[in-house]
């Protein structure tokens, strides 16, 4: 009966570094969300997947960042040469499908950039 | 541009003192209005989902309630483990199912 899950938990890259944050949805779930948390603001919408597919990226940014959801294996939130700026908790969290309103989220991975 | 604003930012009671959280909201359409309780360090749990104004839910000493434009979060004699940021989400007919969430309400129940 496991929700969902994200790992690492917490991770610390240097300016400049790549990190990749995953995610795997709650079982039965097939669709996907992801949300940045920047220290004293709210959640923000970054990007919503079902499996090979991108159905809204309207919330990230244009450069560096980039999702997946493949048919086999977790979501991966892709963040290349990352900047002080992207340090966040980002949160993932999943749905059974369209016409199913409620997300359920993860634990969050908090990035910080050194 | 739709959009949704919490109020109070913060709010400290005593224990057994009742109280209501604000969540006001514009949309285009309101597809569903969304209460989750976020704990330090964790990620937002679920609480309720309102769909039509008049709708309203419970759960244990929460109530939540919802009109054309907010949303209520009524806490009737919170205790301590209580504590927690309130957040407030909409999903609006216009887009995906994408949550726009407001800033949350701290709240802190004194013993």
């Amino acid at each position: 009966n496991a929700g969902v899950m994200q790992n690492p938990r917490h991770l610390v890259r240097r300016r400049g570094q790549e990190a990749r944050l995953r995610c795997s949805p709650m079982k039965g779930h097939s669709h996907v969300y992801w949300y940045r948390q920047l220290p004293e603001e709210g959640l923000k919408f970054m990007v919503y997947l079902q499996k090979e597919n991108i159905i809204d990226e309207s919330g990230m940014p244009k450069e560096r960042f980039s999702a997946e959801f493949p048919k086999e294996g977790p979501s991966i939130l892709r963040i290349q040469q990352v900047v002080r700026g992207d340090s966040a908790a980002y949160f993932c969290a999943s749905s059974p499908g369209r016409g199913f309103y409620e997300q359920y989220f993860g634990p969050g991975t908090r990035l910080t950039v050194t | 541009e739709d959009q949704v604003t919490q109020s109070p930012e913060a709010l400290r009671l005593q224990e057994g003192e009742s109280s209501s959280l604000n969540c006001s909201y514009t949309v285009s359409g309101l597809r569903g209005l969304f209460w989750y309780r976020q704990d330090p360090g964790k990620g937002p749990e679920f609480l309720f989902t309102l769909y039509s104004a008049g709708e309203e839910k419970e759960k244990e000493r929460l109530k939540a309630t919802l009109t054309k434009k907010e949303s209520f979060l009524h806490i009737t004699a919170p205790k301590p483990e209580d504590s927690a940021t309130y957040l407030c989400a909409v999903q609006a007919t216009s887009g995906t199912y994408k949550y726009i969430f407001g800033t949350g309400t701290r709240l802190k129940v004194l013993a």
